[in-house]
């Protein structure tokens, strides 16, 4: 089963717009990451953010985490056509060895 | 460096046949992990090869299999096929040590297809 569940399951902006998406899970965690799929293709990492970080900036992406609500945000500013994929959260949960669970994920389109 | 290379690209079987799926890690990483997404059940673990010993396993079916060669390369193999296992299959190496160590590079992917 799945360890996180992500809000929304899908997002439609304009380009220029800022895009948040979230995501929560279950269990205790060491890291949570943030990965890029575009069309059924593979994962590109985006972002790590350890549990003893709150928040963590990267180019145009800012992730927070929280870990007594067991949540997490991704925001894209300044949204580019570019940015259309799906985005998933994914959490090393308990399993360790690369046994990342991922969430749902949210698709993001953003009309030029 | 190359990226991670998964062959092939696209795959069609009929039910109760097995199939091989192929992955060549990143050039000195010697992690590969495999999963399966699909529509429903989403991104799911499969299993994890590290020097060639499989180091943590999901929970599929031992139809499910896989395995790592010297090279770091892995395979994995999917045998009597169902229909529930048409899937992207995602191939991911990590290089275990230094500053990205935790982050995945994944695969294209394999489409299979079974029919």
């Amino acid at each position: 089963s799945q360890q996180g569940e992500e809000d929304p399951q899908a997002l439609s902006i304009q380009e220029g717009e800022n895009a948040t998406m979230n995501c929560s899970y279950k269990t205790s965690i060491n890291n949570l990451q943030w990965y890029r799929q575009n069309s059924g293709r593979g994962l590109v990492h985006l972002i790590l953010i350890r549990s003893n970080e709150r928040e963590k900036h990267s180019g145009r992406l800012r992730v927070t985490l929280d870990t007594s609500k067991k949540s997490s945000s991704l925001l894209i500013t300044a949204s580019r056509a570019a940015d259309t994929a799906s985005y998933f959260c994914a959490t090393d949960g308990s399993g360790g060895y690369n046994k990342l669970i991922f969430g749902a994920g949210t698709r993001l389109a953003v009309h030029p | 460096k190359a990226g991670v290379t998964q062959t092939p690209r696209y795959l069609i079987k009929t039910r109760g046949q097995q199939v091989t799926l192929s992955c060549s890690p990143i050039s000195g990483h010697r992690s590969v992990s495999w999963y399966q997404q699909t529509p429903g059940q989403g991104l799911q673990f499969l299993f994890e090869y590290f020097s060639e010993t499989q180091r943590n396993k999901g929970n599929f079916p031992g139809r499910f299999s896989g395995r790592q060669f010297s090279n770091s390369r892995s395979e994995m193999n999917v045998s009597t096929l169902e229909l529930g296992d048409s899937a992207l299959y995602l191939c991911a190496s990590s290089p275990s040590t230094g500053s990205e160590y935790e982050k995945l590079f994944f695969g294209s992917g394999t489409q299979l297809s079974v029919l």
